[in-house]
C-alpha cells in the first residue's frame, strides 16, 4: 500500500536555488494538495488541484509553482529558494470532499534553505 | 471560511492518566470533523472522524470524540494514555469543499 509518495525526505538548499518536490498517489485520487508545517502554526495549503490540468492557489502560493499533468502527480517547484521557505512540505490526496471524505498524507519532505 | 481552534498547544500527562485534547470550530450548517495524529518525523494519519449519526466516536488505539454542535467542539479523549501515544494532533473540519486545521496539540505522556 504505498498511498502518498514524496521525494526527496530531505535535502539543503541554498539561497537562490531551485529544486521540485515530487509527490505520486496511487490511489486514484482527483484530488491533490500541498501543505508546508511550520513549528506551531500547523498546516498552510499552498496549491490544490481537483484534477488533470486543473491548480489553484491555496494561502501561501508565493515563491511556489505546481504543474498537474496526470491523476497521480503533483509536483510543486521552488523557485529562488529563500530562508522563508525552511519548512516541512507534505503532499496530500483525496477524493472530492463532499461527502465527507478524508485527506490521506505523504511521509513529508524536510527543506532547508540556507 | 472555517476557523478551527485547539486550545491547548502543549499537554503534559502522566502515564496511564486520562486525556482529553480540546477543539472548537466556527459554526456552520453542516460540517466533518477529523482528528489526525502525527508521530516524530512523520506524515498525519487519521484517528478518527465524524461524518453523522452518533455523537460519539471511536477511533484507533483507544481514542473517542463527541461531537457537540451547541458548543461547536470535537473534543478528543483517552482514558488511559500510554508513553507511544506521544506525537502532535490536528483537528480539522472540512466543509464539503476544504478542509481547515487547527494549530496542534503536542501530548507528551511522561513516564
Amino acid at each position: 500500500n504505498a498511498g502518498v509518495t514524496q521525494t526527496p525526505k530531505f535535502r539543503i538548499l541554498k539561497i537562490g536555488q531551485s529544486m521540485t518536490l515530487q509527490c505520486a498517489q496511487d490511489m486514484n485520487h482527483n484530488y491533490m494538495y500541498w501543505y508546508r508545517q511550520d513549528p506551531g502554526m500547523g498546516l498552510k495549503l499552498i496549491y490544490y488541484s481537483v484534477g488533470a490540468g486543473i491548480t489553484d492557489k491555496g494561502e501561501v502560493p508565493n515563491g511556489y509553482n505546481v504543474s498537474r499533468s496526470t491523476t497521480e502527480d503533483f509536483p510543486l517547484r521552488l523557485e529562488l529558494a529563500a530562508p522563508s521557505q525552511t519548512s516541512v512540505y507534505f503532499c496530500a490526496s483525496s477524493k472530492p470532499l463532499g461527502s465527507g471524505n478524508t485527506i490521506y498524507f505523504g511521509e513529508g519532505s524536510w527543506l532547508t534553505v540556507v | 471560511a472555517q476557523s478551527v481552534t485547539q486550545l491547548d498547544s502543549q499537554v503534559p500527562v502522566f502515564e496511564e492518566a486520562p486525556v482529553e485534547l480540546r477543539c472548537n470550530y466556527s459554526s456552520s450548517v453542516s460540517v466533518y470533523l477529523f482528528w489526525y495524529v502525527q508521530y516524530p518525523n512523520q506524515g498525519l494519519q487519521l484517528l478518527l472522524k465524524y461524518l453523522s449519526g452518533s455523537t460519539l466516536v471511536k477511533g484507533i488505539n483507544g481514542f473517542e470524540a463527541e461531537f457537540n454542535k451547541s458548543q461547536t467542539s470535537f473534543h478528543l479523549r483517552k482514558p488511559s494514555v500510554h508513553i507511544s501515544d506521544t506525537a502532535e494532533y490536528f483537528c480539522a473540519v472540512s466543509d464539503g469543499n476544504q478542509f481547515y486545521f487547527g494549530t496542534g496539540t503536542s501530548l507528551t505522556v511522561i513516564p
